[in-house]
């Protein structure tokens, strides 16, 4: 069964400065790989997903991540992080199995910005 | 609507109370998925729909979880004898593809069994 781990449980930034969140994967085939975004009282909101071709794939709000199958793993990037990106972060991977993209997602990173 | 919506908001039960979650997906979205999501923990997958069939229900924790979507459209979780450790939040998302490449999310149940 497919699994997500991201060891970082929260994390602290200064506004202005650069973000890598990490997330590493088990999967037994080529992975389609998540990242989602929610902030307090709301739902998840899709930042950035990959199914193939370019390992580095560009998202909404200024995200990017970096998908590594050497490392299993799929990490979130930032270069400056506005206060309003303060939020969890959940990485997620999909079993497409069943016909439909299942998710499992990881334990989601909580992030934090000083200003 | 613009979005997902769920309803109620909020829901506190007695234990051994019978709730049922309503979720509106977006107009025209084929698939239909809900999640639990614990407190301090990622949402688990909990069943998925297309159009009105059932196509997986692995997750749902026992028999006392049951979902349904007769028209296609808005779908409802019930969950009977409800339990302490049924208190999460529920997360309902749709997608207007089979394979729920992007899915869209409704702000959630919370439900609190006491």
């Amino acid at each position: 069964a497919q699994s997500v781990t991201q060891p970082d449980i929260h994390i602290t930034v200064s506004e202005g400065a650069s973000l890598e969140l990490r997330c590493n994967y088990s999967y037994g085939a080529t992975p389609y790989l998540f990242w989602y975004v929610q902030s307090p009282g709301q739902g998840l909101q899709l930042l950035l997903k990959y199914f193939s071709g370019d390992t580095l794939v560009q998202g909404i709000k200024g995200f990017e991540a970096e998908f590594k199958r050497s490392q299993s793993s799929f990490n979130l990037r930032k270069p400056s992080v506005h206060w309003s990106d303060a939020a969890e972060y959940f990485c997620a991977v999909a079993d497409i199995t069943g016909g439909g993209n299942k998710l499992t997602f990881g334990t989601g990173t909580q992030l934090k910005v000083e200003l | 609507g613009a979005g997902v919506s769920q309803s109620p908001r909020y829901k506190v039960a007695k234990r051994g109370q019978d709730v049922a979650l309503r979720c509106d997906p977006i107009s025209g979205h084929v698939s239909l998925f809900w999640y639990q999501q614990a407190l301090g923990q990622g949402p688990e997958f909990l069943t998925y729909f297309q159009n009105e069939a059932q196509l997986d229900k692995s997750g749902l924790p026992s028999d006392r979880f049951f979902a349904e979507r007769p028209e296609g459209s808005v779908s409802t979780l019930k969950i009977q004898r409800t339990q302490q450790e049924d208190s999460a939040v529920y997360l309902c998302a749709s997608s207007p593809s089979h394979g729920g490449e992007k899915l869209f999310f409704g702000s959630g149940t919370q439900l609190s069994v006491l």
